[in-house]
């Protein structure tokens, strides 16, 4: 098993640019979480799934949009990158319960100039 | 509003034993967690708490009190390899994760 992937793992993007992040998971879990981690700040949740063809606003969610077509993939798309969009974008995926521990990525690290 | 608040570094040394706090507010509460984080790396799952008291698992514990919304992380014995951010997160009534800063720990030899 992989268990969660992202791709790419490094982007630099011009402002104004549009991007899409992938993540995908091979443990048939339901639900999907995009963050991003940011330095001295913990992790934001950006959006989520609950399963396939659903998705959620998380604590941040403006200026990016996802979408969630098969349940193994959740894209998270930016359609015209700001510097504040720098981070570290973390996805993540859990099974259903509410104890079941959720499962990170390797991350995505994005510089927007 | 919800907050998890965690010391921003702690520097302990090999062998030794640390204790790193965790102090936390949301809105209903289904739990904590611990997850560490290497430097460049994705965070993994240490431990869940969701009732009262003490979780051993090896070298690592974690210990929950609801009524005064406190947790910590104990790690004993404490190895190079444990130089890493610890991330204390409350999940709340919609079972979100509310996440802390996180702790670095250094640890010197």
């Amino acid at each position: 098993n992989a268990g969660v992937t992202q791709t790419p793992k490094f982007r630099v993007l011009k402002t104004g640019q549009s991007m899409t992040l992938l993540c995908a998971q091979d443990m048939n879990h339901e639900y999907m979480y995009w963050y991003r981690q940011d330095p001295g700040m913990g992790l934001r949740l950006i959006h989520y799934s609950v399963g396939e063809g659903t998705t959620a606003k998380g604590e941040v969610p403006d200026g990016y949009n996802v979408s969630r077509l098969k349940k193994q993939n959740f894209l998270l798309g930016l359609e015209s990158a700001a510097p504040s969009q720098t981070s570290v974008y973390f996805c993540a995926s859990r099974a259903g319960g509410p104890a079941d521990t959720q499962y990170f990525g390797p991350g995505t690290r994005l510089t927007v100039l | 509003g919800q907050n998890i608040d965690q010391p921003t570094e702690m520097t302990a040394t090999e062998g030794a034993i640390v204790q790193i706090n965790c102090t936390y507010q949301t809105s209903g509460f289904n739990g904590l967690f611990w997850y560490q984080q290497h430097a460049g790396e994705a965070p993994t799952f240490l431990s869940y708490n969701v009732l009262d008291g003490l979780e051993e698992k090896g070298r690592f514990s974690s210990f929950l009190s609801r009524s005064k919304g406190y947790s910590y992380l104990l790690l004993k014995e404490l190895q190079m390899k444990d130089s890493a951010s610890y991330l204390c997160a409350g999940m709340d009534s919609n079972y979100q994760l509310i996440w802390g800063a996180g702790t670095k720990l250094i640890i010197k030899p």
